[in-house]
């Protein structure tokens, strides 16, 4: 079966410092990966997506950036950290254009 | 292009009593359908989905959904709340197809009064 895994569960942070969160998943091949972020109260923002190793679409301009080294491996990263990035941030997988599976996400507080 | 709203943001219920969450989309070609739900500090998890096929879809935990392409609507149902349905649900609508990009909903939150 497939298993997403998300780390850090939580994470506190000083402005301006770098962030680099992980996602892995497991039991499947090729998957298309997510992530997105959730601030407060408020709904699911879909920050980057991709289809392959590589392979990296921004949805929305902004102080992150993703990578993909391997193929089920999905990474969030930023140089410096702004408090507007705070929130909880949310990795997810898919295959073939059905539904998506989430990770159990990372709360990040950026002071 | 797609959009996904859910009308009311808040909605309270009592123990028992029917629960109706109502979700409207717009999508040019025949749509995808979900529901998700969200505990706190916890990630998505999936209720329910519609692709092809029967519009009454059943679901996880007693919920389900119908899908009526004239009104373009996905609402959610559950005959009788439970204290433990209190959480956050999403609607989201996909066109499916190699890239699955699926829109969200803004998200309705569900509290059971006992």
């Amino acid at each position: 079966s497939q298993t997403i895994h998300q780390w850090p569960a939580t994470l506190v942070q000083p402005v301006g410092s770098p962030l680099s969160l992980e996602c892995t998943v497991e039991g499947t091949s090729n998957p298309n990966l997510y992530w997105y972020r959730q601030a407060a109260g408020r709904g699911l923002q879909l920050l980057f997506y991709s289809v392959g190793i590589g392979q990296i679409s921004s949805e929305v301009p902004q102080n992150l950036s993703a990578s993909r080294p391997q193929d089920r491996q999905f990474i969030l990263s930023s140089k410096k950290l702004l408090l507007s990035d705070s929130g909880f941030y949310l990795c997810a997988w898919s295959v073939a254009g059905v539904e998506q599976f989430f990770g159990p996400g990372t709360r990040l507080t950026v002071l | 292009a797609q959009s996904v709203t859910q009308l009311g943001s808040h909605v309270s219920v009592s123990e028992g009593a029917l629960v109706l969450l109502r979700c409207n989309y717009s999508s040019s070609v025949p749509p995808y359908l979900f529901w998700y739900v969200q505990y706190p500090n916890q990630g998505l998890q999936l209720l329910l989905k519609y692709t092809t096929g029967a519009t009454l879809v059943k679901g996880i935990n007693g919920f389900e959904a119908e899908f009526k392409k004239s009104e373009t609507s996905f609402h959610l149902t559950k005959p009788s709340a439970h204290m433990s349905d209190a959480a956050e649900y999403f609607c989201a609508v996909s066109e499916g197809g190699s890239y699955d990009k699926v829109i969200f909903g803004p998200g309705t939150s569900l509290s059971v009064i006992p």
